[in-house]
């Protein structure tokens, strides 16, 4: 059965600085791989979905990455800005198993 | 195109009672997925359902149902309200295809059962 964690459980930093959160999963037959952000009492936007036979997806400031071997994907943020500050969930979606999320990162970035 | 809608926003149960929450897709998205979001559990998922038909289901007691319409919208229904049922519920859209199609998630719900 498939298991996401996600480190840092929280990150702070400075407007403008690159940054990068990390996802985990435990089983490698993973199907693909989406990143959310979700801002405070809302619903999940979908930011970059990574298909198995993909290694990275880019999307304006946002680069995600999947390694299937090492169970891994980052998603990387450049040039960070004070509306970047929301909760970043990683989800692996898994045949049988629909989307597994991990626990997210909250994400300041403070002026 | 119109996102995904649910509804109600907010919903206050007492224990014991029954709930029925709304969720309808992007127009022409097939499958519907719910989970349920609490800060102690996060993000666990609850049933897809797929051309009227449940396809998948997470592992949450049988007091926790849902069903499709024709036209693709979706209710959940949870009986016998505990304190525990309190969180946001979620729905979500996608094309339907084999499965992994990029989600839709719309504002959700939140029930609080007192």
């Amino acid at each position: 059965k498939q298991e996401v964690t996600q480190i840092p459980a929280a990150l702070s930093v400075p407007e403008g600085e690159n940054l990068v959160l990390n996802c985990s999963f435990t089983d490698s037959a993973i199907y693909n791989l989406q990143w959310f952000r979700q801002d405070p009492g809302k619903g999940l936007t979908s930011l970059l979905l990574i298909q198995s036979s993909q290694r990275e997806q880019t999307s304006g400031r946002l680069n995600a990455s999947l390694d299937k071997s090492s169970g891994r994907s980052t998603l990387y943020i450049a040039a960070s800005q004070p509306g970047d500050s929301a909760t970043y969930l990683c989800a692996g979606y898994n045949y049988g198993q629909n989307f597994v999320f991990g626990p997210g990162t909250r994400l300041s970035v403070l002026p | 195109k119109a996102g995904v809608t649910q509804t109600p926003r907010y919903l206050i149960k007492t224990r014991g009672q029954q709930v029925t929450l709304s969720c309808s897709p992007i127009s022409g998205h097939r499958s519907v997925s719910w989970y349920q979001q609490t800060p102690g559990q996060g993000l666990q998922f609850l049933f897809e359902y797929f051309s009227e038909t449940q396809r998948n289901k997470g592992n949450f007691p049988g007091r926790f149902s849902g069903r499709q319409f024709s036209n693709s919208r979706s209710e959940m229904n949870v009986s016998t309200l505990e304190l525990g049922d309190s969180a946001l519920y979620l729905c979500a859209s996608n094309s339907g295809g084999a499965g992994g199609e990029t989600q839709y998630f719309g504002p959700g719900t939140r029930l609080l059962v007192l």
